[in-house]
């Protein structure tokens, strides 16, 4: 069975401090995607990033980064120097490699920046 | 880049009617689409899978006569629930899978908020 955590429930921090997000995947699967959203207030899904699991360079792009780590099953989120517009609620996703698109979900985490 | 585009995006509806999302590929072509819905602070759990031209797949424990879809061609995926009732208030959010693209990006639509009153 396929399964993502993302045990951090909510995380609050202050303007311009860097926080990780985590996220631990379960599959049988050899080959799949990984995916970060990111869900503002108003509902729609953000697309972020998608890393396939047999591309284990870790990826920056502008203040974010993510560490992909086959070995412990993770694919933490980094946002460095967080800004107010950062607060949002982020999903970490699985998809099986070649399956038609269908996507499992972590529970999500809500980080709240404060000024 | 891909579109996909959800209406209406929020909708009030009295209790035992029935309402329809629409969820639409915008600039490809999708040959299947997901709806998914989201509690409040919760995640988003896959309801069922569109199909064009062909019935949907349901997850189990999603009651397929009560949550309509229909996947009429490959660009609109509709959802309709029936008899609605206030515990169906949730947000549903569609996503496709493009036909034409490289396939291994999933785009999601704005979203659809249903308040049932």
């Amino acid at each position: 069975a396929q399964k993502v955590t993302q045990a951090q429930t909510e995380i609050s921090v202050v303007e311009k401090e860097d926080v990780t997000l985590d996220c631990v995947y379960e599959t049988r699967d050899t080959t799949y995607y990984l995916f970060w959203y990111k869900q503002p207030p108003s509902g729609e899904l953000v697309f972020l990033i998608r890393r396939n699991s047999f591309d284990e360079q870790n990826e920056i792009s502008g203040r974010y980064s993510w560490n992909f780590q086959k070995s412990t099953s993770s694919f933490n989120f980094t946002i460095t120097a967080s800004q107010v517009v950062d607060s949002a609620v982020y999903f970490c996703a699985l998809r099986k490699f070649g399956n038609t698109g269908k996507l499992i979900f972590g529970q999500g985490t809500t980080l709240q920046v404060k000024p | 880049g891909a579109v996909v585009s959800q209406h209406p995006s929020r909708v009030i509806c009295k209790s035992g009617t029935s309402v329809k999302i629409e969820c639409r590929s915008l600039d490809f072509q999708a040959t299947t689409m997901f709806w998914y819905r989201q509690f409040p602070k919760k995640s988003l759990m896959l309801m069922a899978t569109s199909n064009e031209g062909s019935k949907a797949t349901y997850e189990q424990g999603v009651e397929k006569d009560k949550f309509l879809i229909n996947h009429a061609s490959l660009t609109l995926s509709t959802l309709t629930v029936t008899s609605a009732h206030p515990e169906d208030s949730s947000f549903y959010i569609c996503s496709a899978r493009s036909r034409d693209r490289e396939g291994n990006t999933i785009y999601f639509g704005e979203g659809s908020w249903l308040t049932v009153v």
